[in-house]
């Protein structure tokens, strides 16, 4: 029954190869989010849609892109990895953004390893 | 400043402890604060929301004190179910709120 899926939960990748993580969901959420989670630190938001509207964070580097065909699904694409972008990434959903009560429901996670 | 702020710790306590871990915020605007547990290597789980003067639910008190701008977790009975780390969250709005997570507490609870 799991509500947010991502894919690969593990993924290995060389110091410059392009890479996409994939997310979905089944809860049809309005807002997708991506977080990048280094060890010990707090999940940082990277951008995050609402509905098709693509909202970036002012200080996510230009390496990272996102996609989102359809309500179900949204893609992490990353153009040259480099060693620091090593790290969990989370995908979350909420329905709204626009009530300070709205909860987000995170997928599992893709750990990222960059050789 | 960050703009919401934990002890890393790690709290080691023995089971059947009661344990407490603040949170301080700067937003003075926000007004709904979120707790969510994360395991190892998971991801995080909402714990307890907080939205007035304070939650509880079970061996989980939430409380929130604007005045001071921070928020607190208590933890009674501990469980080494309970060891996890605790993450606290305030929302901001900025056309729409974004969750801004604090770094985590980490919780260890031994036998």
């Amino acid at each position: 029954d799991a509500m947010v899926i991502q894919n690969p939960r593990y993924q290995v990748t060389q110091f410059g190869k392009p890479v996409t993580l994939s997310c979905s969901q089944t809860l049809n959420h309005n807002v997708m989010y991506w977080y990048q989670q280094k060890s010990s630190q707090a999940p940082k938001l990277l951008f995050h849609y609402y509905d098709k509207d693509f909202n970036n964070e002012a200080d996510t580097p230009d390496n990272f892109q996102s996609r989102r065909p359809n309500t179900s699904f949204c893609f992490l694409d990353i153009r040259s990895p480099g060693l620091g972008d090593a790290a969990m990434y989370l995908c979350a959903t909420s329905s709204d953004r626009d009530s300070p009560t709205y909860e987000q429901y995170f997928g599992p996670g893709t750990r990222l390893t960059v050789t | 400043r960050k703009e919401v702020e934990q002890d890393p710790g790690p709290f080691n306590v023995p089971e059947g402890a009661t344990v407490a871990f603040n949170c301080t915020y700067s937003n003075s605007a926000s007004q709904s604060f979120f707790w969510y547990r994360q395991d190892c290597r998971k991801e995080p789980k909402l714990l307890m929301s907080v939205y007035s003067s304070g939650n509880e639910d079970g061996r989980f008190t939430a409380q929130l004190n604007r005045a001071s701008q921070y928020i607190s977790l208590l933890i009674r009975d501990s469980k080494l179910s309970d060891s996890a780390t605790y993450l606290c969250v305030c929302p901001r709005y900025t056309g729409g709120f974004k969750t801004i997570f604090g770094a985590g507490t980490r919780l260890f609870v031994k036998a």
